[in-house]
């Protein structure tokens, strides 16, 4: 597509339920980002993906958290047993090589846990 | 630790007076220092990439340059808008932390006219 595209935009959840977050990349992008941006805070790193594969890890917060990618494609970020904690806008980014410059992010899936 | 600080974290300007934010960082070694730009609700929007200690970068009304420990954004003759909060970020050519981009918490730049 012509840009990153992500979904829900929004999305309120109740504690304790899991969540699906998407992200399709640009066409072509084979490094795929996940951030999260809490009110203010910076982005947070949670995973990077070059095709299918997750070289780095080390962001995600803990094991609820998880993240796929399928035919170096669309990409899902799921939360199970969500915590008030998690609420924040989490990004996703995409660029043509992982060591490439200039990110183009999405506009975000806004998550609130109540 | 690779990290990046900016300051300040808000800055308020009239129309035309011009200004620079500030973006000092530390990294195992550098790849590439990132200027992006955020509107509310909405994801970070790429500005410039520098690589190297006395490279600058111009756009509009903007201009970035490096140092070795720091970025600056310089905005000239700034309109209302240019409000938006200005993210910087570094890549590490080293270390654990290659291939993400690491962020600072960012400068909010309001332009009043």
């Amino acid at each position: 597509g012509a840009g990153v595209s992500q979904s829900p935009s929004n999305k309120v959840t109740e504690k304790g339920k899991d969540v699906e977050l998407r992200c399709d990349p640009i066409s072509g992008h084979t490094a795929l980002y996940w951030y999260r941006q809490s009110l203010g805070q910076g982005l947070e790193f949670l995973i990077y993906f070059q095709g299918n594969s997750a070289p780095d890890k080390s962001g995600l917060p803990s094991d609820r958290f998880s993240a796929e990618r399928t035919g170096g494609s669309v990409s899902t970020l799921t939360i199970q047993r969500t915590q008030q904690e998690d609420s924040a806008v989490y990004l996703c980014a995409s660029s043509l090589l992982w060591e490439n410059y200039g990110y183009t992010f999405g506009s975000g899936t806004r998550l609130t846990v109540v | 630790e690779d990290q990046v600080t900016q300051s300040p974290e808000a800055l308020r300007l009239q129309e035309g007076e011009s200004s620079s934010l500030n973006c000092s960082y530390t990294v195992s070694g550098l790849r590439g220092l990132f200027w992006y730009r955020q509107d509310p609700g909405k994801g970070p929007e790429f500005l410039f990439t520098l690589y190297s200690a006395g490279e600058e970068k111009e756009k509009e009304r903007l201009k970035a340059t490096l140092t070795k420990k720091e970025s600056f954004l310089h905005i000239t003759a700034p309109k209302p808008e240019d409000s938006a909060t200005y993210l910087c970020a570094v890549q590490a050519r080293y270390g654990g932390s290659q291939g993400n981009l690491i962020f600072g918490k960012g400068t909010k730049l309001s332009v009043k006219p």
